[in-house]
């Protein structure tokens, strides 16, 4: 099946430096790659996505890259802010099964400093 | 903005109780998840549910986990016998129909406390 490696498990940065994280997969046929935010004591917040079709994906300060090939994608945040503190997971969607299902790294918990 | 809601936000229970987390997917939605997250660790599956039926499950979904539609709104999971190590926040999610792509939507979790 469908298994997703993350990191780092933790980055902590500079208010103002930008923050990378990386995810790798190994299910060539997973097709679609969310990333959420999680804050303390919430659920998972889609923040950005990207279907294997494309190789960028970018909104505002955030930014996704996908590299079907070497099957990994990374996210991207520029110019972070004390309010990007939070984990993040990045996932996988599989088709195994009648539906597929979401396969997600272990988080990163990114700290910015101000 | 439609969510995903979920009941209680917290739940303490003795070892061996049953307990059942409640979730009010979004109302159009048609595929409907439960995903656990132990304390510091991933998010995990558990279980998916489409058309009154279960569609797929994980290893962590065994004989004392259920999932049911009750009626036209909620998607409830039920844990039998709980055990220690089922402590965990348990998180719906429900997807829209006619995709097969994954954009889940999370809802804010019930925090399940097994003493």
């Amino acid at each position: 099946g469908e298994n997703v490696e993350q990191h780092p498990s933790t980055l902590s940065v500079q208010e103002g430096d930008s923050a990378v994280i990386k995810c790798t997969y190994s299910d060539s046929a997973s097709n679609y790659f969310p990333w959420y935010k999680q804050e303390l004591g919430k659920g998972p917040q889609l923040i950005i996505d990207i279907r294997s079709n494309v190789g960028e994906k970018k909104d505002q300060r955030i930014a996704v890259t996908l590299n079907k090939t070497a099957k990994h994608f990374s996210l991207h945040i520029t110019e972070t802010q004390p309010e990007d503190s939070a984990v993040y997971f990045c996932a996988a969607w599989t088709e195994g099964g009648s539906q597929g299902n979401l396969i997600f790294g272990k988080g990163t918990k990114l700290s910015v400093k101000p | 903005e439609p969510e995903v809601t979920q009941t209680p936000s917290h739940q303490v229970t003795q070892m061996g109780q049953e307990v059942i987390l409640r979730c009010v997917p979004i109302s159009n939605h048609l595929y409907f998840y439960w995903y656990r997250q132990i304390l510091g660790q991933k998010v995990e599956f558990l279980v998916s549910f489409y058309n009154n039926e279960i569609s797929e499950k994980s290893e962590i979904f065994d004989d004392q986990f259920s999932v049911e539609r009750p009626d036209g709104s909620n998607f409830t999971l039920k844990i039998r016998s709980t055990k220690l190590e089922d402590s965990a926040m348990y998180f719906c999610a429900s997807r829209p129909s006619g995709r097969n792509t994954g954009e889940l939507f999370f809802g804010e979790g019930s925090r399940l406390t097994v003493l």
